[in-house]
């Protein structure tokens, strides 16, 4: 089946600097994106989302960006503080009639001060 | 608030016993979910409920049993578990409006350890 895959497993980043996570997806049809944080023994915690008809979304901090062209997906954290060290999953939804997400493999973020 | 309670938070059973996993929220959505997630590993579904029906059983075995008594409420029962089936498990929350931005909101998770 089709899924969401993300480039590179693990992440070192100097706090003050900016992070860029990435995810490859395959499904040309997916309509819908989101950008989960999940730190140790906790659940995943929702960051921002962003629509097929988009290309750019900004939030706190956050900004992730679509490419359709090539299917990619990113996530940019600037000025990385240490509170940012956790795993990170990318999520498409595949269908708009559909409850199903699926997810990367998740890429963990280490920020070192 | 976006805010969806598990309890508990750890559960130690053996396997011939029988508990139960609880999740409550109560942002009036209409669409609760099941997961499973091993450590370092994203979260695999398990069971959606939508509007307090059963409508996605990922074959998950009948050892595992869902029920959404209402439209707040998801409950796990467990049963004759095997060693396993130990994982993190989660409930997560959604409006569950078809053709919405269907973002699902987790909860903290129940550690389940079985011996």
């Amino acid at each position: 089946g089709e899924s969401v895959g993300l480039h590179l497993p693990t992440l070192s980043v100097q706090e003050g600097d900016n992070s860029i996570i990435n995810c490859a997806y395959s499904n040309s049809a997916s309509d819908y994106f989101i950008w989960y944080k999940q730190e140790s023994g906790k659940g995943p915690q929702f960051i921002i989302d962003i629509r097929s008809n988009m290309d750019k979304r900004q939030g706190q901090r956050v900004t992730v960006l679509l490419n359709k062209t090539v299917k990619h997906l990113s996530l940019q954290i600037a000025a990385t503080q240490p509170g940012d060290s956790a795993v990170y999953f990318c999520a498409e939804r595949g269908d708009s009639n559909d409850y199903k997400l699926s997810f990367g493999a998740g890429t963990t973020v280490t920020v070192r001060a | 608030d976006t805010e969806v309670t598990q309890t508990p938070k750890h559960l130690v059973m053996g396997m011939t016993n029988k508990k139960s996993l609880k999740c409550e929220q109560h942002m009036g959505h209409r669409a609760m979910y099941w997961y499973k997630q091993k450590a370092k590993k994203p979260p695999e579904l398990m069971f959606v409920y939508s509007y307090e029906k059963l409508s996605i059983n990922e074959s998950v075995p009948s050892r595992f049993s869902p029920e959404c008594p209402n439209s707040s409420l998801l409950n796990l029962h467990l049963h004759a578990l095997q060693p396993e089936d130990s994982a993190l498990y989660l409930c997560a929350s959604s409006q569950g409006f078809a053709g919405g931005q269907e973002t699902q909101y987790f909860g903290p998770g129940t550690r389940l350890l079985v011996l």
